[in-house]
């Protein structure tokens, strides 16, 4: 069964460095995302990507991250300056379609120290 | 502003029926759903259920929605140590691309 894929599983950074998330999404899907899950709390969601620029961002996307999908079958999540608040558990999920389920990714857990 | 709220625990002996609640504010809600997470996995669809639907079954789930009090559930029937997880309740309107979660509820199925 096709699934989304995310690399790596763990990330640990300083805070200030820059981090790219990846993730494979599922290989017919035209809609992508990106949430995340700080510790105790709800998972959140950041960013949904179709047809090569973000369709919704919520407030949490700020100027800090990007999303790119540099080729056919890639989507990153770049957060360009790290703080410790970034420590999260990020989870990139795809689509079908506008109106389809979306499939999550095992996630990145990523820390900032 | 859009919330989903779900009752944090929930402990079940073996064999017997699991219902996990959750209520949500948005009206616009036009998809449900339910994920779960295992420990240190990503999130799982379990099943989904549209605005327009009242009731869903699938194998051993059924989600019940009411609409009128904005209150959906999950009902597992013989419920397995397998089952053991965090479930997500999940609603998204048409008119939005995100999914808006709830906390998650633990279940804990002892043998």
């Amino acid at each position: 069964e096709p699934e989304v894929t995310q690399t790596p599983s763990h990330q640990v950074t300083q805070m200030g460095q820059e981090v790219i998330l990846r993730c494979v999404p599922i290989s017919n899907h035209l809609y992508f995302y990106w949430y995340r899950q700080i510790l105790g709390q709800k998972v959140e969601f950041l960013v949904s990507f179709y047809n090569n620029e973000i369709s919704e961002k919520s407030e949490i996307f700020d100027d800090q991250f990007s999303v790119e999908r540099p080729d056919g079958s890639n989507f990153t999540l770049k957060i360009r300056s790290t703080k410790l608040e970034d420590s999260a558990m990020y989870f990139c999920a795809s689509s079908e379609g506008y109106s389809d389920t979306q499939y999550f990714g095992p996630g990145t857990r990523l820390t900032v120290l | 502003g859009e919330d989903v709220e779900q009752s944090l625990f929930l402990s079940v002996r073996e064999g017997d029926s699991s219902v996990i609640n959750c209520t949500y504010t948005d009206s616009s809600s036009t998809y449900l759903y339910w994920y779960k997470q295992e420990p240190g996995a990503g999130l799982q669809l379990l099943t989904y259920i549209f605005s327009n639907m009242d009731m869903k079954q699938d194998q051993r789930l059924t989600v019940l929605l009411n609409k009128k009090d904005k209150h959906l559930s999950l009902r597992i029937a013989d419920t397995q140590t397998g089952d053991s997880a965090i479930y997500f309740c999940a609603e998204k309107a048409d008119s939005s691309y995100k999914l808006i979660f709830g906390s998650g509820t633990r279940l804990l199925v002892r043998p």
